[in-house]
């Protein structure tokens, strides 16, 4: 079946430090990946996307890569900031039609 | 403007009654769903409509009946109330091609007591 597994948190950072998430994903055929952020009180935002082998999806000083070959779409950040503190949320789509399954989600905190 | 909209954005209500969350969409996306968070954050996808046209009903009690009067807005009714539905219930849109993202409403905190 297609699923999401995620590191398990909370991560405790300090600003300026360099963050890894790790995300792995078991699919059939060629999903697209997702990277959500959920602030405190909010819906999910879409973070960054990648919707085939090898691409890079970034945004917002955010990137991960489409890893076909170790399943893998880790998401990093070279410098964190205190507002980067939230929960994330690696996703995955597996086929048209078929709703978005979502990893279990990681909690982030950063301390000036 | 808001993209997609839920209201409320908090209900708390006793057990066994029965209760609505709406939510609208301006983004003229095809597809709305609706997705469960419980208190550990872990997302469940509950329902999905395509064009007023249900694609995915999960295994969720049949006390929770969808309702989409056209493709910009989907309800959710839930029927006598229990207190493990208490979770935020979250809408999403998107278009229907699997490379989209979906935008999602800020999430309905439904307690019951």
């Amino acid at each position: 079946g297609n699923s999401v597994t995620q590191m398990e948190g909370p991560v405790t950072l300090s600003e300026e430090a360099f963050l890894t998430i790790n995300c792995t994903y078991t699919a059939t055929g060629y999903p697209s990946l997702f990277w959500y952020v959920q602030y405190p009180g909010e819906g999910l935002q879409l973070l960054l996307k990648a919707t085939k082998a090898d691409d890079k999806g970034s945004n917002k000083g955010f990137e991960a890569t489409y890893r076909k070959e170790t399943t893998s779409f880790h998401l990093e950040k070279g410098s964190v900031q205190v507002s980067d503190s939230a929960v994330y949320f690696c996703a995955l789509s597996p086929t048209a039609g078929t709703a978005l399954i979502f990893g279990k989600g990681t909690t982030l905190s950063v301390s000036s | 403007d808001t993209a997609v909209s839920q209201t409320p954005k908090y209900l708390v209500t006793q057990m066994g009654n029965d209760k609505s969350i709406k939510c609208e969409q301006n983004l003229g996306h095809d597809t709305m769903y609706w997705y469960k968070q419980d208190s550990k954050k872990f997302l469940k996808i509950m329902f999905s409509y395509n064009n007023k046209e249900l694609i995915i009903n999960e295994t969720v009690p049949n006390r929770f009946s969808p309702k989409s009067p056209d493709k910009a807005h989907l309800n959710l009714h839930i029927n006598s109330l229990e207190l493990g539905d208490s979770a935020v219930y979250f809408c999403a849109s998107s278009h229907r091609d699997r490379g989209h993202g979906y935008t999602f409403g800020s999430g309905t905190r439904l307690t019951v007591v």
